[in-house]
């Protein structure tokens, strides 16, 4: 089974602009959660879809949104971009069922650059 | 504030001997924990997860739950340099699949 995937695998930007990171979970995953990385902070959650709607939100300005597609594939924006806002971002997929079996797994990352 | 603490590190063992990677959780409601290794510049790889009460064995990884501690451990039996990396400990919530991270701690075995 193909594991998660994510595009693009690097970005650099500069303030101001937006971008759009793209999320394909596992088959039969209906859930993908985002994941910001930074040094300072370590893994922060964004937000999970399921099942095209957004079940959960972490602490993050409205800037960050995301979407997910009927096929669940996911996308994340962020628009107007910070210094602050260069990090790695993981999606992670799972079954879903918020079961205590319940495991998310991760794709490689976009690493994105803000200059 | 739901936290989960790990200690940074880094902590370094010799190659063959047992590593023991703690963790430590402030809310009581955590259903599932879950240990990632983290390589440089990769992602997090699952090695295990726990929810019940008790030592959870796999291969030469062992997961400890004691929930009435709030503490979580991972120990890694026969450690290899291949094993050096970044281990972060993740708690669920009941009914959630979102995951809340420690900042996870950095292991070193030398050869």
């Amino acid at each position: 089974k193909a594991g998660v995937t994510q595009t693009p695998r690097y970005l650099i930007k500069t303030r101001g602009q937006q971008v759009t990171l793209s999320c394909s979970p596992i088959s039969g995953h209906r859930s993908v959660s985002w994941y910001q990385q930074t040094p300072g902070q370590g893994l922060q959650f964004l937000f999970e879809y399921f099942s095209e709607t957004q079940r959960n939100k972490g602490n993050f300005p409205g800037r960050f949104s995301g979407r997910q597609f009927s096929n669940s594939r996911s996308e994340m924006n962020v628009s107007t971009l910070e210094l602050g806002d260069s990090a790695l971002y993981l999606c992670a997929s799972s079954l879903g069922g918020g079961t205590n079996t319940d495991t998310q797994y991760f794709g490689p990352g976009t690493r994105l650059t803000v200059l | 504030q739901k936290e989960v603490e790990q200690n940074s590190g880094p902590l370094s063992v010799p190659e063959g001997a047992i590593a023991s990677l703690n963790c430590t959780y402030s809310d009581r409601g955590s259903q599932s924990f879950f240990w990632y290794r983290q390589y440089s510049g990769k992602s997090p790889e699952l090695i295990m997860f726990i929810y019940s009460n008790g030592d959870k064995e796999d291969g030469r990884f062992t997961a400890q739950l004691n929930k009435a501690s709030q503490y979580v451990s991972l120990l890694i039996r026969d450690s290899q340099p291949s094993d050096s990396a970044t281990y972060l400990c993740a708690v669920t919530h009941s009914g959630y699949s979102t995951l809340t991270f420690g900042k996870g701690t950095m292991l070193l075995v030398s050869p």
